[in-house]
C-alpha cells in the first residue's frame, strides 16, 4: 500500500458527461500528479500540483481540469467525455525532494 | 523532445534466472531515474532509483546500472520469481518535476 488513495475504483459514464476524480495524497506529501495510463500505453503526465498550486503541466486536454485543496487532496475533473478518454487515471504523490514518486490504485473510467 | 524508449517490449525468462531490461533516455540533462514496476490492475509500484552521479546501485535482487554516455539504462532482476511478472517502466525527472515515463516491458517469467 502506498498510501495514496484514489476515488472511484470504477467509474462508467457516456460520452458528453463530466467526471471528477479524487485523490488523497501520502501523509506529509505536498505534491500530487495526475497521469493517464490508456490500454497498453505508457504513463502520460498530465499536470502537477504542490501546495495548492499548479506546478507544471503536460499533455492534459482543455477539457481536463485539476485543483489542489487546503488539505491537499486533489480532483481532476474530465468534462465533454470522449470515447478515447476512456483510460486509467493515476494520481502520484511525492514530497518536498519531489523524487520518488508514489502512485495511487488509479481509477478505471470507462465512457461507453 | 524528450524521450524514453524501450529495446525489448516483451521479455520472457526462465523462473530462477537473471533478467534484464533496457531503457533509452534522450534527455542529456536528466538528473534521476527510476524504475517501475506494474502488476496488472494496480499502480506503478517504485523499485529503484539511481541519480547522474551514480553509475549502479542494488537493492535485494535489483540492479539498476546507468550509462550516460549513451544515455541507457538498466534494470537487472536476479533469480527471476513468478512474482517478477509485471511491466516495467524506466522515467526519468530533469529536475522540473516532470516524469518522462516509458511505454513498458512486459516480463513474463515461465515455470
Amino acid at each position: 500500500d502506498s498510501g495514496v488513495t484514489q476515488t472511484p475504483k470504477h467509474l462508467i459514464t457516456a460520452t458528453g458527461q463530466r467526471v471528477t476524480l479524487r485523490c488523497s495524497p501520502r501523509s506529509g506529501d505536498l505534491s500530487v500528479y495526475w497521469y493517464q495510463q490508456s490500454l497498453d500505453q505508457g504513463l502520460q503526465f498530465l499536470i502537477h500540483y504542490y501546495n495548492g498550486e499548479e506546478r507544471a503541466k503536460g499533455n492534459i486536454l482543455e477539457r481536463f481540469s485539476a485543483q489542489q485543496f487546503p488539505d491537499l487532496h486533489s480532483e481532476l475533473n474530465l468534462s465533454s467525455l470522449e470515447l478515447g478518454d476512456s483510460a486509467l487515471y493515476f494520481c502520484a504523490s511525492s514530497d518536498d525532494r519531489g523524487d520518488t514518486q508514489y502512485f495511487g490504485p488509479g481509477t478505471r473510467l470507462t465512457v461507453l | 523532445g524528450e524521450s524514453v524508449g524501450l529495446h525489448l517490449p516483451t521479455l520472457s525468462v526462465q523462473e530462477g534466472d537473471n533478467s534484464i531490461i533496457n531503457c533509452a533516455y534522450s534527455n542529456s540533462a536528466s538528473d534521476y531515474f527510476i524504475w517501475y514496476k506494474q502488476e496488472s490492475g494496480k499502480g506503478p509500484q517504485f523499485i529503484i532509483d539511481i541519480r547522474s552521479n551514480m553509475d549502479k546501485r542494488q537493492g535485494q535482487r535489483v540492479t539498476v546500472l546507468l550509462n550516460k554516455t549513451v544515455k541507457h539504462l538498466s534494470l537487472q532482476i536476479a533469480a527471476t520469481q513468478p512474482g517478477d511478472s509485471a511491466v516495467y517502466f524506466c522515467a526519468f525527472t530533469s529536475g522540473t518535476y516532470k516524469y518522462i515515463f516509458g511505454t513498458g516491458t512486459r516480463l513474463k517469467v515461465l515455470a
